[in-house]
């Protein structure tokens, strides 16, 4: 079974400044990989996927985000953020070839101050 | 890309009735459908996999004769919480999973509940 590790429950970071929203997965076979985001009483809006191919990804928003398979991370990385990007986020993994199922991590709330 | 609509957005009830949420696929056929549960500052919660024409997988734990969950065609999936009690206050998603170039997984925008 898949685990998702997101271990800072929250990052302040002040407006304009880069930040890096930590994940780790565990799996027993390969595996895709989500960054998710999540407003107050909304629904997740995907960020940014990986599938296969270039392990650099590109999301909405400037968001970008690394696969390490070695590290078995799927960090979120941000250069410059703006308020608006206050919001929780979340990492997820899904088995390839499996049930499909979508484990999420515990969330990090990233708060965006002035 | 994908658009999954789920209604209603909130919803309050009393103890004892029942609610029905619906997730509707609007550009796709949905053959699967998830429906999860989020409780305040927490991450979300795998309750069931509804299949088309199928009986849903429900996860451990999880009351199959309290949600009830009917996926009579590619496009509809509802979860009806039965005899709902304060403790099923909770904010309820669905998701779709596409396939192929679409893989990936679209979100309703969720349903509050609120038990009184």
């Amino acid at each position: 079974a898949q685990s998702v590790t997101q271990l800072d429950s929250q990052v302040p970071v002040f407006e304009e400044a880069p930040v890096e929203l930590r994940c780790n997965y565990s799996s027993s076979v390969s595996v895709y990989l989500f960054w998710y985001v999540q407003y107050p009483n909304q629904g997740l809006q995907l960020l940014l996927k990986y599938l296969s191919g270039s392990t650099l990804v590109k999301g909405i928003n400037g968001f970008e985000a690394e696969f390490n398979k070695s590290q078995t991370s799927f960090h979120l990385r941000k250069p410059s953020v703006h308020i608006s990007d206050t919001a929780e986020y979340f990492c997820a993994v899904s088995e390839r070839g499996g049930g499909n199922k979508l484990t999420f991590g515990t969330g990090t709330q990233l708060k965006v101050e002035l | 890309g994908a658009v999954v609509s789920q209604h209603p957005s909130w919803v309050i009830c009393k103890s004892g009735t029942s609610v029905k949420i619906e997730c509707r696929s609007l550009d796709f056929q949905a053959t699967t459908m998830f429906w999860y549960r989020q409780f305040p500052k927490q991450s979300l919660m795998l309750m069931a996999t509804s299949n088309e024409g199928s009986k849903a997988t429900y996860e451990q734990g999880v009351e199959k004769d309290k949600f009830l969950i009917n996926h009579a065609s590619l496009t509809l999936s509802t979860l009806t919480v039965t005899s709902a009690h304060p403790e099923d206050s909770s904010f309820y998603i669905c998701s779709e999973k596409g396939q192929g170039n679409n893989y990936g997984y679209t979100f309703g925008s969720g349903t509050r509940l609120t038990v009184v």
